[in-house]
């Protein structure tokens, strides 16, 4: 099955930038999509397609994807941003096919 | 914007089984790829199966296959889950949630239901 690999947490200041890593083998070549979930909340889709933002998502929020590493950034981080992130792929040869990574928790100062 | 809105809470016993709803404010369930994510307490989310286009028939999750079963009712509009032989390990919050290209290809969930846990407990 296709790995995805996060950092258990990041700790950043407010007004600084947050960034958080996703690994998986050539993880480039696929679309990423990013989820923040908030304490007793669904998840919300932040970024879809490695650095798009769905309608109503903060400029502050962007992604990137190339060779082995895929990265959601926040920039200006508030208080707000205090969350679990999951990333998330589609690969057809692994089971389950919808992978999620382990998720990172930011934590603000 | 669509939204899914899930069953209640549930209480139940190991061995038994839950069926868990999934109901679409508008739009045409069968018209979404809808899959069922799962998050044990403190846990991260896994997926468990969904009824997804380019497979023609429901897909599952190798772990869960024998025990899920996802069916939708086109006359109301709801999506269901039915988890058999629950374990304790079962207990969880299951979401529904659409794919946003509706599967085809598979993408990304961009709306959720609100969850629904389910407690497996003697």
């Amino acid at each position: 099955s296709y790995v995805l690999t996060q950092p258990p947490s990041v700790s950043v200041a407010p007004r600084q930038t947050a960034r958080i890593t996703c690994g998986g083998n050539n993880i480039g070549s696929k679309s990423v999509h990013w989820y923040q979930q908030k304490p007793g909340q669904a998840p919300v889709l932040v970024v879809y397609d490695n650095s798009d933002r769905p309608s109503g998502i903060p400029e502050r929020f962007s992604g990137s994807n190339s060779g082995n590493t895929a990265t959601l950034t926040i920039s200006r981080v508030e208080a707000g941003d205090e969350a679990d992130y999951y990333c998330q792929v589609w690969d057809t040869t692994s089971d389950p096919p919808y992978v999620f990574g382990a998720g990172t928790t930011v934590t603000v100062l | 914007q669509v939204q899914l809105v899930q069953s209640g809470a549930e209480v139940k016993k190991p061995g038994s089984s839950v069926k868990v709803s999934c109901k679409a404010s508008r739009g045409t369930i069968n018209n979404y790829a809808i899959s069922w994510v799962r998050q044990a307490p403190g846990q991260g989310l896994e997926w468990m199966g969904g009824i997804i286009p380019i497979f023609g028939t429901p897909k599952y999750a190798q772990k869960f296959q024998g025990r899920v079963t996802l069916t939708a009712d086109k006359s109301t509009n709801t999506a269901y889950m039915e988890l058999t032989s629950l374990r304790s390990d079962d207990t969880a919050i299951y979401y529904c949630a659409r794919d946003r290209y509706g599967g085809n290809p598979p993408n990304a969930f961009d709306i959720w239901g609100q969850g629904t846990m389910v407690n497996v407990s003697s």
